[in-house]
């Protein structure tokens, strides 16, 4: 069974550094990995994802994430990051679900990190 | 283009009642998913609807239940709601073979049962 991990539950940082969110996943079958941004009071808006190719993967804001399957890593980095970046940060798998022959997929989701980013 | 709307935004309920849920699929989806994102976790999966058919359930009890219409618009359907049943409530829309291009959400239900 798939499974996601997000180990930081909340990542301080001052504006115009770096951060790195980390996510590990587990999976027996081929990953699709991607990264979600969830702003206060709002839905989840995809930021990127993996589903094959090049390992490194960039979104159109500035974060990128590189797929690592040797260590089943999927982490999110930012070379320096702004007020607005501030939300919760979710890594997921896209896995079968069970008992429905494999035609059908869902996505799995780690508990969230919370970036906060400080002036 | 417009996106995922779901309504109510807000809801209050009380132990015992039962509560639908509405969700508007993006323009051109065929697939709703509906996920409960309880206080400081990640969306669980709940099942999903494929050209008005169920074609996939997580680990919830039979009390939830949906619908998807002839237009791709969604219900879900809670009934003898719980205290445990307080969460947003995220509707997700995908294309017909493009599950894993990612999911369109919408912005959520906040169902508070007291």
């Amino acid at each position: 069974a798939q499974s996601v991990t997000q180990l930081d539950s909340q990542v301080p940082v001052f504006e115009e550094a770096p951060v790195e969110l980390r996510c590990n996943y587990s999976s027996s079958v081929s990953v699709y990995l991607f990264w979600y941004v969830q702003y206060p009071n709002q839905g989840l808006q995809l930021l990127l994802k993996y589903l094959s190719g090049s390992t490194l993967v960039k979104s159109i804001n500035g974060f990128e994430a590189e797929f690592n399957k040797s260590q089943t890593s999927f982490h999110l980095r930012k070379p320096s990051v702004h007020i607005s970046d501030t939300a919760e940060y979710f890594c997921a798998v896209s896995g079968p679900i069970p008992n429905y022959g494999g035609a059908t997929n869902k996505l799995i989701f780690g508990t969230g990190t919370l970036l906060a980013v400080q002036p | 283009e417009t996106g995922v709307t779901q309504s109510p935004t807000h809801l209050i309920k009380t132990r015992g009642q039962q509560v639908t849920l509405r969700c508007s699929s993006q323009s051109g989806h065929n697939t709703v998913s509906w996920y409960q994102q309880a206080l400081g976790q990640g969306p669980q999966f709940i099942f999903q609807y494929y050209r008005e058919e169920e074609n996939g359930r997580g680990n919830f009890p039979p009390r939830f239940s949906g619908l998807q219409f002839p237009n791709y618009s969604s219900e879900l359907n809670v009934n003898a709601l719980e205290l445990d049943d307080s969460a947003l409530y995220l509707c997700a829309s995908s294309a017909d073979g493009l599950q894993y291009y990612g999911y369109t959400f919408g912005s959520g239900t906040r169902l508070t049962v007291v």
